[in-house]
């Protein structure tokens, strides 16, 4: 049971244009969201996050959108980098402990 | 150090051997994780600390896997007689005291185990 979904294996795009990563979740108890960027042979970074009971949360270039009602958030990432190129990793928390659940992670290119 | 350090960074080993993971957290954090992630997979919760107590072990995948907080700080995670399925990266991951209000998590590095 995979309480939280990230379809697109992969995406790739150019060099200043827009990313859009998507992630599904199925628990309506999550309670706060976060973006993670992972490169190989490091552990995840902290992107950006939002909490329920907002509907976006924007930083630089990054933005994150959370649509409750579909259970459905995504990152947008304007303008794309060369240097983002990397797997994203969404997750959500919920409950005391702040344990987080993760989706399968979307490997993004960004092209030159 | 300034983040979260786990060793070894690369374990070998056969199947049914016991293997020890360490993770040094953050200083003054009093919250610790331990996730892995196996191949073709996300990050899969294993088991929470709070201090050297752990009120979340929902996450261990069976009683071959053992976790312990010592001085509210470094965490082993032990798991006995592997087996190639426990092949993954494990990842340690620190906050600040979890609650109502969500604390970011740091993760370390990771530990890439191979059981052969």
């Amino acid at each position: 049971d995979q309480q939280v979904k990230q379809n697109s294996p992969s995406l790739s795009v150019q060099e200043g244009r827009i990313s859009i990563l998507n992630c599904d979740y199925t628990n309506s108890m999550f309670d706060y969201f976060l973006w993670y960027k992972k490169y190989p042979a490091e552990g995840p970074t902290f992107l950006i996050s939002i909490s329920s009971i907002k509907d976006k949360n924007e930083d630089g270039r990054f933005t994150v959108f959370l649509n409750k009602s579909a259970k459905h958030l995504s990152l947008h990432i304007v303008p794309s980098q060369p240097g983002d190129s990397a797997v994203y990793f969404c997750a959500a928390s919920a409950g005391a402990t702040n344990k987080l659940i993760f989706g399968t992670g979307t490997l993004l290119a960004v092209q030159p | 150090g300034a983040g979260v350090s786990q060793s070894p960074s690369n374990k070998v080993t056969e199947k049914g051997k016991d293997v020890e993971l360490r993770c040094d957290p953050i200083s003054g954090h009093t919250a610790l994780y331990w996730y892995r992630q196996s191949l073709g997979q996300g990050l899969e919760f294993l088991i929470y600390f709070q201090g050297n107590s752990a009120p979340d072990k929902s996450g261990l995948p069976s009683d071959r896997f053992s976790a312990e907080r010592t001085g509210g700080s470094v965490s082993t995670l032990t798991i006995q007689r592997t087996q190639q399925e426990d092949s993954a990266v494990y990842l340690c991951a620190s906050s600040r005291l979890a609650g109502v209000f969500y604390n970011e998590q740091f993760f370390g590095p990771g530990t890439r185990l191979t059981v052969l």
